[in-house]
C-alpha cells in the first residue's frame, strides 16, 4: 500500500539536544511538507520541498533544518535553537507542488522535551 | 494575511444527530476551500473540497458549500455516527503576494459522538 510513514511515533529529547524525525513516502510524490501542530491550534508550515535537492522555509522555520537528498525521504531536524519544540509533527506530500492543496499526511511524531 | 476561523470546540453529539461545524475565511482572490479530518492517533485526511463559489463538496455523508457572499464553508452531516468522532480542520489555499502557495488551516474542531 502506498503511503507516508513517520518514525518514531513518540520521541523524547533532553534540552540542548538535536533530534531528527523521519518521513518516508512511497507515493512517488515530488513535493513534501513538514507541519507543527500544537493543542488548540491549526497546522503551521515549517519547511517544504518541491523537488529533490530543493527546499524552502515555511512560516516557522527557525530552529529547524531539513534535507531532501532522495525523492522519498524528507527528514526534519529539531535543533537546540528551537525554543519550544514539544509538539506533534506531521509530514505530508503531494503529487507535485501544483497539487499542494491535496496533501497526504503521515501519522505524525509526538516530540516531548524533558 | 489569509486566515480561517472555525467554531470553538469541543462538540459533543449523540448518534444520529445533525452536525454543523462553522468555518469562515479571509482571503485575497478566490481560494479553494477544504475540510480535513484527523482521527485519533492519525494524520490528516482530505474529507472534501470546493474550488469555486457555489460549489458543494461532499464525501461520506458530509457536505460543505462554498459561499462567497458570506465567506463561509460550513461542514454539515445529517446523521452522525460514533465513527465520525475526530478533529475537523477547515483550510484554504493561499497565494500570498511575494510568497509561495500554501494551505492555511483553522485551529480544528473536536467532535465526539456518543452512542
Amino acid at each position: 500500500d502506498g503511503g507516508i510513514t513517520q518514525s518514531p511515533k513518540y520521541l523524547f529529547r533532553k534540552e540542548g539536544q538535536n533530534v531528527t524525525l523521519s518521513c518516508e513516502q512511497n507515493l512517488n510524490h515530488d513535493a513534501m511538507y513538514w507541519y507543527r501542530q500544537d493543542p488548540g491550534q491549526g497546522l503551521r508550515l515549517i519547511y517544504y520541498s518541491q523537488i529533490v535537492n530543493d527546499f524552502q522555509k515555511g512560516d516557522i522555520a527557525e530552529g529547524y533544518s531539513v534535507s531532501r537528498e532522495k525523492k522519498e525521504s524528507f527528514p526534519l531536524t529539531v535543533t537546540s535553537a528551537q525554543k519550544n519544540p514539544t509538539a506533534f509533527y506531521l509530514c505530508a506530500s503531494s503529487a507535485d507542488f501544483y497539487s499542494y492543496n491535496e496533501q497526504f499526511f503521515g501519522p505524525g511524531t509526538r516530540l516531548t522535551v524533558l | 494575511g489569509d486566515s480561517v476561523t472555525q467554531m470553538e470546540g469541543p462538540v459533543t453529539l449523540s448518534e444520529e444527530a445533525f452536525l454543523t461545524i462553522n468555518c469562515t475565511y479571509t482571503a485575497t482572490g478566490y481560494p479553494s476551500l477544504f475540510w480535513y479530518v484527523q482521527y485519533p492517533g492519525e494524520g490528516l485526511q482530505l474529507l472534501l473540497k470546493a474550488t469555486k463559489a457555489d460549489d458543494k463538496g461532499s464525501n461520506k455523508g458530509f457536505e460543505a458549500t462554498y459561499r462567497k457572499e458570506t465567506t463561509s464553508f460550513h461542514l454539515e452531516k445529517g446523521s452522525v455516527q460514533v465513527s465520525d468522532s475526530a478533529v475537523y480542520f477547515c483550510a484554504l489555499s493561499s497565494r500570498p503576494q511575494g510568497g509561495s502557495e500554501k494551505l492555511v488551516f483553522g485551529k480544528g474542531t473536536k467532535l465526539t459522538v456518543n452512542p
